[in-house]
């Protein structure tokens, strides 16, 4: 049973392109996030919704919007997509905001060409 | 400005030795810390957190400190076997929101 699970795993697409990414959570956890690791390695935190509602919105090009259709689900879009857009997009969940551990899928490497 | 450090170059022990990584943060002040472990091509999976009042916490062959005045976190990992090898992240939340900020991590290579 996946706790956290992203489709797709592998995504290679040319600049300019609109993708999607999308993440579902049987954890029955309140919050999830979307958080990208760039080539260093840094895991850098996108955004977060609680309750389908949008808690955290750190600096990101606009041309990234979440969409939580239900607390289950966290999907990403990514409009004209750019060379620097290439990294892994991790999606995950927790209980409730504040001290909980973060439960992560298994992430989606995302390829500009 | 803000930073999290850790071991960046990659951490190479025996089998059945103790294994300790470093996590060093400067203008922080963070209620808690937590550590992850990520294998290749996988997510990070949650392992420990410890509080700010808490100066150890321990799970099994694992135990972390913290220290909140030297503003660092030591991550232990006793007998250590080759499953053991995986990258360690450490993470802190500088708003208590879980708005977690995470170390590169460091890459820890278990020898048999």
């Amino acid at each position: 049973d996946t706790a956290v699970s992203q489709t797709p795993k592998y995504l290679v697409t040319q600049m300019g392109n609109d993708k999607s990414i999308k993440c579902e959570q049987n954890l029955g956890h309140d919050t999830m996030y979307w958080y990208k690791q760039d080539s260093k390695k840094f895991l850098k935190i996108m955004f977060s919704y609680n309750n389908k509602e949008l808690i955290i919105n750190e600096t990101v090009p606009n041309r990234f919007s979440p969409k939580s259709p239900d607390k289950a689900h966290l999907n990403l879009h990514i409009n004209s997509l750019e060379l620097g857009d290439s990294a892994v997009y991790f999606c995950a969940s927790s209980p409730r905001t504040g001290s909980s551990p973060l439960h992560f899928g298994n992430g989606t490497r995302l390829t500009v060409t | 400005s803000q930073k999290i450090e850790q071991n960046s170059e990659a951490l190479n022990i025996q089998e059945g030795k103790t294994a300790t990584l470093t996590c060093n943060y400067t203008n922080y002040s963070p209620a808690y810390l937590q550590w992850y472990r990520q294998d290749p091509g996988r997510g990070p999976v949650f392992l420990l957190l410890i509080r700010e009042n808490e100066k150890e916490k321990r799970k099994e062959r694992l135990k972390v400190t913290f220290d909140t005045t030297l503003k660092q976190s030591l991550f232990h990992i006793t007998a250590s076997q080759p499953a053991d090898s995986a990258t360690y992240l450490c993470a802190l939340d500088p708003e208590y929101g879980n708005k977690l900020v995470f170390g590169a991590g460091t890459i820890l290579r278990v020898k048999s």
